[in-house]
């Protein structure tokens, strides 16, 4: 039971390019979500979802784009990163419909040059 | 606009010391409130879950409390260690699906 697995764990990019950040867990969860944490600052939801083929916004989802075509994965696309998408990304599961525990995975570090 | 003030923002102690983390919120309808331990370079990690009924939950040497009327929560480390170092962080969740509200968390350094 490997739990929420997120790759790569670091990741250099230029300005304009596109990447998928990966999203995978075990656990059955219905409910997936990814966040991005900033230096002294909260996370902050950018998209979520409560089951396979449904998605919605978070707080702050421009430049992102996601999709859920099965439970255990969720995706998370920057489709022409730009520096203020430098940042931390963690991805998140649980059980219910996100008022529940959530488990993380170990976080992507991403950097737009 | 639901929101979660955590305080300090940071705290310095020494091993084996307590202390006590705080957290105010404004979420509405209440669900639950969550503490979170984050250590540097990990993801977040679940530490208590507290519902409108409960008033105290323990984990080991970790304690929350709720106030749901003044909608205050804490979080108090007994016997402090290095290990406990960390960034302490509270959600809170309304009733509604899909989103928590994060607090920006409490660094806290506990040194030898």
């Amino acid at each position: 039971n490997a739990g929420v697995t997120q790759t790569p764990k670091f990741q250099v990019l230029k300005t304009g390019q596109s990447m998928t950040l990966q999203c995978a867990q075990d656990m059955n969860h219905e409910y997936m979500s990814w966040y991005r944490q900033d230096p002294g600052m909260g996370l902050r939801l950018i998209h979520y979802s409560v089951g396979a083929g449904i998605t919605d916004q978070g707080e702050v989802p421009n430049g992102y784009n996601v999709s859920r075509s099965t439970t255990e994965d969720f995706p998370l696309r920057l489709l022409s990163a730009a520096p203020s998408q430098t940042s931390v990304y963690f991805c998140a599961s649980s059980f219910g419909q996100g008022a529940e525990k959530l488990f993380f995975g170990s976080g992507t570090q991403l950097s737009v040059l | 606009k639901n929101q979660v003030e955590q305080s300090p923002q940071s705290l310095i102690i020494l091993e084996g010391k307590n202390c006590t983390l705080q957290c105010n919120y404004t979420v509405s309808p209440f669900s639950n409130l969550r503490w979170y331990k984050q250590d540097t370079g990990r993801g977040p990690v679940s530490l208590t879950i507290m519902t409108f009924s409960e008033n105290t939950k323990s984990n080991g040497r970790y304690t929350a409390t709720l106030d749901a009327d003044t909608k205050q929560s804490s979080l108090h480390i007994t016997a402090s260690q290095l290990s406990d170092s960390a960034s302490y962080i509270c959600v809170v969740s309304a009733r509604s699906a899909g989103k928590s509200t994060f607090g920006d968390g409490t660094t806290l350094t506990v040194k030898p």
